[in-house]
């Protein structure tokens, strides 16, 4: 069975340093790895998905993810946070099966 | 765009109660999901289908269940609501039979079970 675990259940920053959220998953073959952003009061959106090739993933709003194999790690980072980038974060694990499993998800704060 | 339409976004109804949550999409995907969410749990899934009529069960699907008699349309029941259902529930489709694609989501609906 497949598993995503987010180690860290909130995570504040100052606006414009870095950020690096983390994920780690578990699954048996080569996963399906994504990235979701909730902002307050909406559904979850896509910011970017790894299925092969680059491990080095870019996605929207100037985020991006690098996929590790040998630590079965899929971190989200973004060199400057905006404040717009408060939100709820979640990483998602897909493979064989058609449904994705989610992980519990980090909160972002920022601070200005 | 993708449009998942959620037919509520606060509902509030009373232990027992029987509660339709309504989920259309617009994009003739094959896949619709039902999610609930909590704080600290992330999101779970209570049921999803991938074709007309058919329905398979999630992780939760204990006090649930759930209709899809058009593609479009995928309905979410509690058939005696219950106190420990207040929660978001969240809809979500997609379009392929793989799990590469990507899931397209509703805003939610947060119910309250009183």
């Amino acid at each position: 069975a497949q598993s995503v675990t987010q180690p860290d259940i909130h995570i504040t920053v100052s606006e414009g340093a870095s950020l690096e959220l983390r994920c780690n998953y578990s699954y048996g073959a080569t996963p399906y790895l994504f990235w979701y952003v909730q902002s307050p009061g909406q559904g979850l959106q896509l910011l970017l998905k790894y299925f092969s090739g680059d491990t080095l993933v870019q996605g929207i709003k100037g985020f991006e993810a690098e996929f590790k194999r040998s630590q079965s790690s899929f971190n989200l980072r973004k060199p400057s946070v905006h404040w717009s980038d408060a939100a709820e974060y979640f990483c998602a694990v897909g493979g064989g099966s058609y449904i994705p499993t989610f992980g519990r998800g980090t909160s972002l704060i920022v601070h200005p | 765009d993708v449009k998942v339409t959620q037919s509520s976004r606060y509902l509030v109804k009373r232990t027992g109660e029987k509660v339709f949550l309504e989920c259309v999409q617009d994009m003739d995907h094959e896949n619709m999901f039902w999610y609930r969410q909590d704080p600290g749990l992330g999101l779970r899934l209570i049921y999803f289908s991938y074709d007309v009529k058919m329905k398979e069960k999630g992780d939760i699907p204990e006090g649930y269940s759930v209709s899809r008699e058009k593609k479009e349309r995928f309905s979410l029941i509690l058939e005696s609501a219950s106190t420990n259902q207040t929660s978001m529930y969240l809809c979500a489709s997609s379009p392929g039979a793989t799990s590469e694609e990507k899931l397209f989501f509703g805003s939610g609906t947060q119910l309250s079970v009183l």
